[in-house]
């Protein structure tokens, strides 16, 4: 089945410094790909769209000199929080799903824990 | 988006059955009702996922009426490690371009001895 793996599972940085995190599909190729941040006993927030090729859709409120994505390739996407500082703590989670498959829902990646000292 | 609403929470014992339902009543021809299960510090992992009428895999069940403005999701036989957040989406699976879930607060599930 349809796999998406993120990396690194957990962060831990001083501030000012940026962080990487990678979300890639493992079996399949995705066009678009979703990037969401969840905070302590909060639900999923949906920060961007991340679409392959072109520049990413962003939610409002959210920032994008401060998210900066990456979609490469078809199975990469990538978000950097640039410059971070410890409000931008949280948990990230990327999902996506197969488009060559009908009726498919999105699978989501472990997440990436982000502690910003 | 669909919006979609469930219970905050639910407590069950091990070994009982446990019906949760939400309400969509904003569904759109096209939108898929799919449920996920979260644990602390882990991304959403799918259950299941049906259009209508009722939907069965090896962990779950999804009961969806003919208005489908609702649908319930049946963990038969629950035990501890079911204890988790369960969330409620509706959504176009088949766009092209993807779609992005609204995430509502989700049900949390307590399940104990």
């Amino acid at each position: 089945g349809a796999v998406v793996s993120q990396h690194p599972s957990w962060v831990i940085c001083k501030s000012g410094t940026s962080v990487k995190i990678e979300c890639r599909s493992l079996d399949f190729q995705a066009t678009t790909m979703f990037w969401y941040r969840q905070f302590p006993k909060q639900s999923l927030m949906l920060m961007a769209t991340s679409n392959e090729g072109s520049k990413a859709t962003y939610e409002q409120g959210v920032e994008k000199d401060k998210f900066l994505i990456n979609h490469a390739s078809l199975t990469l996407s990538t978000l950097t929080v640039t410059s971070a500082h410890p409000e931008d703590s949280s948990f990230y989670i990327c999902s996506a799903r197969d488009p060559g498959q009908l009726n498919q829902p999105q699978h989501f990646g472990d997440g990436t824990r982000l502690s910003i000292l | 988006l669909a919006k979609t609403t469930q219970p905050i929470s639910m407590d069950s014992y091990e070994g009982q059955e446990v019906n949760i339902t939400c309400s969509h009543n904003n569904i759109a021809t096209n939108d898929y009702i799919t449920w996920y299960q979260q644990f602390p510090s882990q991304g959403p992992r799918f259950i299941i996922q049906g259009y209508k009428t009722k939907v069965t895999n090896e962990v779950a069940s999804l009961f969806i009426p003919a208005d489908r403005k609702s649908s319930t999701l049946s963990l038969p036989r629950v035990s501890l490690s079911d204890t988790a957040v369960y969330y409620c989406l509706v959504g176009d699976t088949n766009s092209n371009s993807g779609y992005a879930l609204n995430f509502g607060k989700g049900t949390s599930l307590l399940v104990t001895p």
